[in-house]
């Protein structure tokens, strides 16, 4: 089965600081996809990045960067210099892949606070 | 161009009563996928659509729930006899259907039920 965990239920950091979201992965599939999305006050969903199993490769866009870790099963999530934009609610998720479509498995979320 | 919409937006009902909920995908979307999001908690898969039949709808609760999409363009999400614990917001998503292709969602329809 499965499963995605993220143990950080809330951070809360100031302004400029960096801070780093971890997700910890479960699946029993060679090729799968790992994506982050962002849900803002506002409610909806926004894709972030997605990753496939094959490509450890790190990803740096602009303050974003992710660390995937095959060895660790982890998808790991850094903002650099955060901004009080930033404060959202961060979810990590999977998915196997199969001919069509891809369901995804979630993991609880992460609540970013940025204090100004 | 237009993203997933949902509607309604909000919808408040009482127990027992049934309710639709309704999305339109992105045009061109083979693909379209329900989940459920409770208070706290990531979204959690529904179903699956791959043109108008359900691929996967292993994530339904029970069969008060149930879901068509008659011409493999809007779905609506059907949920007959709602209970309190149905009380969630149910996420609408839509992709182009190719395997880990971006999901895009729509922004939801608060489900209440007193």
């Amino acid at each position: 089965a499965q499963k995605v965990t993220q143990a950080q239920t809330e951070i809360s950091v100031v302004e400029k600081e960096d801070v780093t979201l971890d997700c910890v992965y479960e699946t029993r599939d060679t090729t799968y996809y790992l994506f982050w999305y962002k849900q803002p006050p506002s409610g909806e969903l926004v894709f972030l990045i997605r990753r496939n199993s094959f490509d450890e490769q790190n990803e740096i866009s602009g303050r974003y960067s992710w660390n995937f870790q095959k060895s660790t099963s982890s998808f790991n999530f850094t903002i650099t210099a955060s901004q009080v934009v930033d404060s959202a609610v961060y979810f990590c998720a999977l998915s196997e892949a199969i001919e069509y479509g891809n369901k995804l498995v979630f993991g609880a979320g992460t609540i970013l606070r940025v204090k100004s | 161009g237009a993203g997933v919409s949902q509607t309604p937006s909000n919808k408040v009902t009482e127990k027992g009563k049934y309710v639709e909920l309704r999305c339109d995908p992105i045009s061109g979307h083979t693909a379209l996928y329900w989940y459920r999001q409770s208070l706290g908690q990531g979204p959690e898969f529904l179903i699956y659509f791959q043109g108008t039949g359900a691929a996967d709808d292993s994530g339904l609760p029970n069969d008060r729930f149930f879901a068509v999409r008659p011409e493999g363009s809007v779905s609506t999400l059907k949920i007959q006899r709602t209970e309190r614990g149905d009380s969630a917001v149910y996420l609408c998503a839509s992709s182009s259907g190719l395997a880990g292709g971006q999901q895009y969602f729509g922004p939801g329809t608060r489900l209440t039920v007193l």
